[in-house]
C-alpha cells in the first residue's frame, strides 16, 4: 500500500513570510495528491490539488509542486496571514486502488 | 452552509454502552466514509459505501459497526469499545466514483471513552 511522510509535523512563520510542507509517497502509480486545512476545531477542507500530469499549480497565495521522479510533493504559501495558522494534511491517492492515504499532518503557525 | 453534518459533535461514553454517531449528507454524493482522527496519527479510513453498499473496511474492530440506511445517511454504532478508541470521527462524502475528486468533511464527533 502506499505511505505517506509529511514533514515538518510542526512550522513557525512570521506573518509576511513563506511556509513550506513537504510529503513523499511510496506508491509511483499515485495519481492525485490534494492538500487539506482543518482549522481548529473544524472540518479539513480541500485547499487545492494537483495531478500527476502537472508539475504544479497555483491558486492566490497557495501553490503546489510535484516531483514525480522523486515522489514527493509540497505546499507553499506564500505571504502568510494569520488565518493561515491551521493544520495542513497531504494525501495521495493511487489510480488502482480505492483510497486516500493522509500524511500525519503539519500544524502551521504564523506569528502576527 | 455544511453539506455533511454530524452528531452528536460531543458524546461520552462508557466501555459498556451503546451510542450511534450520524452523519447526513445534503449534497447528491454517492460515496461516504468515516475516517478516525487521532492526535499525531494520520486520519484513518475506517469505511467507504458507494451507493449504499460497503466496498472497504479497513480491518476496523468488530466494536464499530457502520450504517448506509439510503445514500444520504451513515451511521457508526459503537459498543463495548476501549478508552483508545477515543478520537475525533469525521465523517465525508464525494460526488461520483470513490475518492475522485475532494472530500466533503463533517464537522466531526468528538468521542471520549471512559
Amino acid at each position: 500500500g502506499e505511505n505517506v511522510e509529511q514533514h515538518p509535523s510542526t512550522l513557525s512563520v512570521q506573518e509576511g513570510d513563506s511556509a513550506v510542507i513537504k510529503c513523499t509517497y511510496s506508491d509511483s502509480a499515485s495519481n492525485y495528491f490534494p492538500w487539506y486545512k482543518q482549522e481548529l476545531g473544524k472540518r479539513p477542507q480541500l485547499i487545492i490539488d494537483i495531478r500527476s500530469n502537472v508539475g504544479e499549480k497555483k491558486d492566490q497565495r497557495i501553490a503546489v509542486t510535484l516531483n514525480k521522479t522523486a515522489k514527493h510533493f509540497s505546499l507553499h504559501i506564500t505571504e502568510t496571514q494569520p488565518e493561515d495558522s491551521a493544520v495542513y494534511f497531504c494525501a495521495a491517492i493511487t489510480n488502482t486502488g480505492n483510497q486516500f492515504y493522509f500524511g500525519t499532518g503539519t500544524s502551521l503557525t504564523v506569528i502576527p | 452552509e455544511t453539506g455533511v453534518t454530524q452528531t452528536p459533535r460531543h458524546l461520552v461514553m462508557g466501555m459498556t454502552n451503546k451510542k450511534s454517531l450520524k452523519c447526513e449528507q445534503h449534497l447528491g454524493h454517492n460515496a461516504m466514509y468515516w475516517y478516525k482522527q487521532s492526535a499525531k496519527k494520520p486520519l484513518e479510513l475506517m469505511f467507504v459505501y458507494s451507493l449504499e453498499e460497503r466496498v472497504e473496511n479497513n480491518s476496523v474492530p468488530s466494536r464499530f459497526s457502520p450504517e448506509c440506511p439510503n445514500s444520504s445517511h451513515l451511521f457508526l454504532h459503537l459498543h463495548t469499545l476501549q478508552p483508545e478508541d477515543s478520537a475525533l470521527y469525521l465523517c465525508a462524502s464525494s460526488q461520483a466514483a470513490l475518492f475522485e475528486g475532494e472530500l466533503f468533511f463533517g464537522e466531526g464527533s468528538r468521542l471520549t471513552v471512559l
